[in-house]
């Protein structure tokens, strides 16, 4: 089956403007979480969906929001980008809330300038 | 959740078996341990989890210690292909597993 897809893949956007990122996850998968993978942080978690509900969210500031259609797929938003949100993001599917697997997409790129 | 120590690199020959071991001291008993291992330029990739007995699945075999305190994730015959960065991770059962806290993990060489 098809795996977790997110769009786009590379984005270059400038300081203060604001960006959507979407996630569609596996067919039938329930849940998604969206990470944020920086050189200097690593791997960090931002937020998690369940049935269009946000179920976990970690240390971020407010600009970073995030839903979650009925059909499962996924957007987050950043607004009044800054330098530092530079990153790769990545969301992961997984079938539902106690599911051990989670599924990854290859990332959106985001250089902000 | 309890926190996990791995090495920070470790190198292999191929077609050899790797060991790649976390210690995970102040895990409670109720974490399952989960190993991810993240390619090069893609998102990261489940291989493996446990709770208390040792586990095998295609990819690799996850054997966890008596005491539950530290666990070794074992490539049987590395390839190239298993050059990553590979984590290790504890969640708690019951709860969600959706937000995982990965550390610096450990990165994995792999020579022809």
């Amino acid at each position: 089956k098809a795996g977790v897809t997110q769009t786009p893949r590379y984005l270059i956007k400038t300081r203060g403007q604001q960006v959507t990122l979407s996630c569609s996850p596996i067919s039938g998968h329930r849940s998604v979480s969206w990470y944020q993978q920086t050189p200097g942080q690593g791997l960090q978690f931002l937020f998690e969906y369940f049935s269009e509900t946000q179920r976990n969210k970690g240390n971020f500031p407010g600009r970073f929001s995030g839903r979650q259609f009925s059909n499962s797929r996924s957007e987050m938003n950043v607004s009044t980008l800054e330098l530092g949100d530079s990153a790769l993001y990545l969301c992961a599917s997984f079938r539902d809330r106690v599911s051990h697997e989670q599924y990854f997409g290859p990332g959106t790129r985001l250089t902000v300038t | 959740d309890a926190k996990t120590t791995q090495p920070n690199s470790m190198e292999s020959n191929e077609e050899e078996p790797v060991h790649l071991p976390c210690n995970h001291s102040t895990i409670s008993g109720t974490d399952y341990i989960h190993w991810y291992r993240q390619l090069p330029s893609q998102g990261p990739e489940y291989v493996i989890h446990g709770l208390t007995s040792n586990v095998n699945n295609r990819m690799a075999s996850l054997a966890i210690a008596e005491d539950r305190k530290s666990s070794t994730l074992i490539l049987h015959r590395a390839t190239l292909r298993d050059a990553a960065v590979y984590y290790c991770i504890l969640r708690g059962y019951g709860g969600s597993q959706g937000n995982l806290i990965f550390g610096k993990g450990t990165k994995l060489s792999v020579k022809p």
